[in-house]
């Protein structure tokens, strides 16, 4: 079955820096990216997302960039908040009836 | 107007127990799914329901039975509660079974297995 792995795992940055998260998946038939944000105590949201006929999305201050050949996707937020502390998930998807394989998540601080 | 909701909120039960917890979505969707979000965050598909059919059955214990009554509710049912089903599970939603869709978390249910 489909594996991914999300790097790194806890983040920190000052307030106006960049922050990116990387995920690696090992099913080369996934064609579905989303990134879901998840505060405290709350549901995962979906931030954005990329399919896989495109290599990049912008949305404001997110973005993510995908590469099939080498089975990786990415991240990027500028001018970080601090309401962009969060818990982050990559997942890949189209595979099996909307099934969402998840990474581990990556807790993102920043600091004011 | 909540989109999808989930109860109880909290679960508090001694092991051995069998208990539920109930989904609701009034977004119209077709597909239903349920989550596990263990201590360490990592969140695992365990069931999908399209307009009440099962979809998805990932390698969960037979002990956890889930039902969908109509394709606005989904439930899920837990036999002999042990210590390792403490976590929490969310109810989610899409609008079909296709690859492409957001899916829509309820607020999840913390389930704490004395």
């Amino acid at each position: 079955g489909e594996n991914v792995e999300q790097h790194p795992s806890t983040l920190s940055v000052q307030e106006g820096d960049s922050a990116v998260i990387k995920c690696t998946y090992s099913d080369s038939a996934s064609n579905y990216f989303p990134w879901y944000k998840q505060e405290l105590g709350k549901r995962p949201q979906l931030i954005i997302d990329i399919r896989s006929n495109v290599g990049e999305k912008k949305d404001q201050r997110i973005a993510v960039t995908l590469n099939k050949t080498a089975k990786h996707f990415s991240l990027h937020i500028t001018e970080t908040q601090p309401e962009d502390s969060a818990v982050y998930f990559c997942a890949t998807g189209g595979t099996s009836y909307g099934k969402l394989t998840f990474g581990q998540g990556t807790i993102l601080t920043v600091h004011p | 107007d909540t989109a999808v909701s989930q109860t109880p909120k909290y679960l508090v039960t001694q092991m051995g127990n069998d208990k539920s917890i109930k989904c609701e979505q009034n977004l119209g969707h077709d597909t239903m799914y349920w989550y596990k979000q263990d201590s360490k965050k990592f969140l695992k598909i365990m069931f999908s329901y399209n307009n009440k059919e099962l979809i998805i059955n990932e390698t969960v214990p037979n002990r956890f039975s889930p039902k969908s009554p109509d394709k606005a509710h989904l439930n899920l049912h837990i036999n002999s509660l042990e210590l390792g089903d403490s976590a929490v599970y969310f109810c989610a939603s899409s609008p079909s079974r296709g690859s492409y869709n957001e899916q829509f978390f309820g607020p999840g249910t913390r389930l704490t297995v004395l």
